[in-house]
């Protein structure tokens, strides 16, 4: 089946870092990527949509500069949180689907990435 | 907007059967989906309505009635490891049904 992997699983790190997390479909091509991101006993929150070869499309009250997406091929798309505070510490989750819209296809999500921000 | 309605938690005992329900009201419909999500860890796949009726697959089952705006998803023959949240997702009419919207999930706690 649909297999989407997510890297890295946790990252730990100073203030005003920024972190890279990856997210690659490995068995097919996904033209499409979703960013979620869920804070503890809370549900799923959709940060953006993530469009190969093009720029990627931010819900409300996301902040594009600081969470930069860059889908530069069909098997990838990057999250990048720049200047990360304490209040970025969160579990972000990468989602892709293989087919096209209509089809009962379901996303298919990463492990997901624990970040924490001391 | 789309609105998704679950409970919030549930308990059961090991062996039983237990029953989630989700309600929803969408302005356009394109199919319901059900994840399992254990805690710390990502959603995993369940189930897809698109159909009214009981989609059967294994000890799980899910149904759909489209005129009521309403599924639920069936758990027979209850495990331990069965303890998790159950998100409710449907496509979001106003992304051309690209994006899910997702229920706050109902948290399964199975005791022995």
């Amino acid at each position: 089946g649909a297999v989407v992997s997510q890297h890295p699983s946790w990252v730990i790190c100073k203030s005003g870092t920024s972190v890279k997390i990856e997210c690659r479909s490995l068995d097919f091509q996904a033209t499409t990527m979703f960013w979620y991101r869920q804070f503890p006993k809370q549900s799923l929150m959709l940060m953006a949509t993530s469009n190969e070869g093009s720029k990627a499309t931010y819900e409300q009250g996301v902040e594009k500069d600081k969470f930069l997406i860059n889908h530069a091929s069909l098997t990838l798309s990057t999250l990048t949180v720049t200047s990360a505070h304490p209040e970025d510490s969160s579990f972000y989750i990468c989602s892709a689907r293989d087919g096209v819209t209509g089809d009962g296809k379901p996303q298919h999500f990463g492990d997901g990435t624990r970040l924490s921000i001391l | 907007g789309q609105n998704i309605d679950q409970p919030t938690e549930m308990t059961a005992t090991e062996g039983a059967i237990v029953q989630i329900n989700c309600t929803y009201q969408t302005s356009g419909f394109n199919g319901l989906f059900w994840y399992q999500q254990h805690a710390g860890e990502a959603p995993t796949f369940l189930s897809y309505n698109v159909l009214d009726g009981l989609e059967e697959k294994g000890r799980f089952s899910s149904f759909l009635s489209r005129s009521k705006g309403y599924s639920y998803l069936l758990l027979k023959e209850l495990q331990m490891k069965d303890s998790a949240s159950y998100l409710c997702a449907v496509r979001d009419p106003n992304t051309g049904f690209q994006k899910l919207v997702f229920g706050t999930g109902t948290r399964l706690l199975v005791s022995p």
